[in-house]
């Protein structure tokens, strides 16, 4: 069946500029993830949702930073006044919300954002 | 101090070589473990869960000393396509509490033909 997808796959903007990356998880699947991967480094937590519910935004480095999953199904990541910091692969994952913390989370291709 | 610890590599190997790697965590509280693999501009995948017994999948063995909070990964027999990043992966939470993965940064494996 069809794996997580991500659009758009890269984004060019400039800073300051507001930027929103999608995610369609896999069908079914109840939990939802959001990781920002910089390059030589492992995916770094960002934020994530059970259904429509966000349970848990620790990750999300600051206010400029805000995610959603409405239906609990497709979800967005908004990036505010972009700056050149914020450039990484934007990951998403999600799992079958089954035995919390035992589930496997299946990655998307992610979406390469670069500010300039 | 990162809260997974890995040794960033890479390991140049030999096909058929033997090779272990390393993490450490620094939570106590981290109550599920898994290696992931993540393949050059690819997406990281689940590779294996690790479990206190220990547990094995084919040429690859996962352990897990709580004690110590040190997990390994010893892949034996060595092929070209194990070539890859190996991310070490936490989880702090366990029944809903939360599912936050801390991912180290990653070994990379390269096995030489």
């Amino acid at each position: 069946g069809a794996g997580v997808s991500q659009s758009p796959r890269y984004k060019v903007t400039k800073r300051g500029q507001d930027v929103a990356l999608r995610c369609d998880p896999i069908s079914g699947h109840v939990s939802l993830y959001w990781y920002r991967q910089a390059l030589g480094q492992g995916p770094e937590f960002l934020t994530y949702f059970n259904y429509e519910a966000q349970q848990d935004k620790s990750g999300l480095p600051n206010d400029r930073f805000s995610a959603e999953r409405p239906e609990g199904s497709i979800s967005t990541l908004t990036i505010q006044r972009t700056e050149q910091r914020d450039s990484a692969m934007y990951r998403c994952a999600s799992s079958s919300g089954g035995l919390a913390g035992q589930e496997t989370q299946y990655f998307g291709p992610g979406t390469r954002l670069l500010v300039l | 101090r990162k809260e997974v610890e890995q040794d960033p590599g890479p390991f140049n190997v030999p096909e058929g070589a033997t090779v272990a790697f390393n993490c450490t965590y620094s939570n106590s509280a981290s109550q599920s473990f898994f290696w992931y693999r993540q393949d050059c501009r690819k997406e990281p995948k689940l590779l294996m869960s690790v479990y206190s017994s220990g547990n094995e999948d084919g040429r690859f063995t996962a352990q897990l000393n709580r004690a110590s909070q040190y997990i390994s990964l010893l892949i034996r027999d060595s092929k070209l396509s194990d070539s890859a990043t190996y991310l070490c992966v936490v989880n702090k939470g366990y029944g809903g509490a939360t599912n936050k993965l801390i991912f180290g940064t990653g070994t990379l494996l390269a096995v030489q033909p």
